[in-house]
């Protein structure tokens, strides 16, 4: 089992939806964890960071943690085609290094 | 502050001929760390180091090394490049503690043939 997994996708939705991005992990002493937003042949940025169980709110994003499901979430509202690129779950274990997702890729619609 | 930067921004590599890409970061971080990203996936850690003549390996160290000499510089040497070794590699560094955002470097992109 890998350490971090994210479905590749291409994820498609329509501008204007919401766009559900999901995350689990296998090491249950991962302290925080991170969304990176990717842009092709750029480098990563970070959007989100949560530690807290529960919803993490920042403009349109919300990052969501359930550590009992092992499980990080990412939801963009009213998403924009600007919002096009890969986004990368990343988590820090128990050994301070952050391990990251191979990234799913959100394609958004005019 | 120009952040993290690094060069060269490309380069191509014959297998068996060895390169250092560099890295520098002006925010004063303790820590800095070096990835790989192949395409389609995630990032891999190469090296890191939480100081000034400290480093160790990540996840994938075999065929690189790493110095740290200054706080601001952490260049990543690569000796008798493979072709195993094309790749975009993103140098990173953080604030005194792991759990920091890790701000990231423009990148190089590697090929060796």
């Amino acid at each position: 089992q890998k350490e971090v997994e994210q479905n590749s996708g291409p994820l498609s939705v329509p501008e204007g939806a919401i766009a559900s991005l999901n995350c689990t992990y296998s090491d249950r002493g991962s302290q925080s964890f991170f969304w990176y937003r990717q842009y092709s042949g750029k480098s990563p940025e970070l959007i989100m960071f949560i530690y807290s169980n529960g919803d993490k709110e920042d403009g349109r994003f919300t990052a969501q943690l359930n550590k009992a499901s092992q499980y990080v979430s990412l939801l963009i509202r009213d998403s924009q085609p600007s919002d096009s690129a890969t986004y990368l779950c990343a988590v820090n274990t128990y050994t301070g290094k952050l391990i990251f997702g191979q990234g799913t890729t959100l394609q958004v619609k005019p | 502050n120009a952040g993290v930067t690094q060069t060269p921004k490309f380069r191509i590599l014959k297998i068996g001929q060895s390169m250092t890409l560099q890295c520098t970061q002006d925010m004063n971080h303790n820590y800095m760390y070096w990835y790989r990203q192949d395409p389609g996936m995630g990032l891999k850690l190469i090296y890191y180091s939480v100081g000034a003549g400290i480093t160790d390996k990540g996840e994938v160290p075999n065929g690189y090394n790493v110095s740290r000499s200054t706080t601001e510089d952490f260049p990543l040497r690569l000796e008798l490049a493979a072709p195993s070794q094309t790749s975009v590699y993103f140098c990173a560094s953080s604030g005194t503690s792991v759990l920091n955002e890790q701000f990231f470097g423009p990148g190089t992109r590697l090929t060796v043939l």
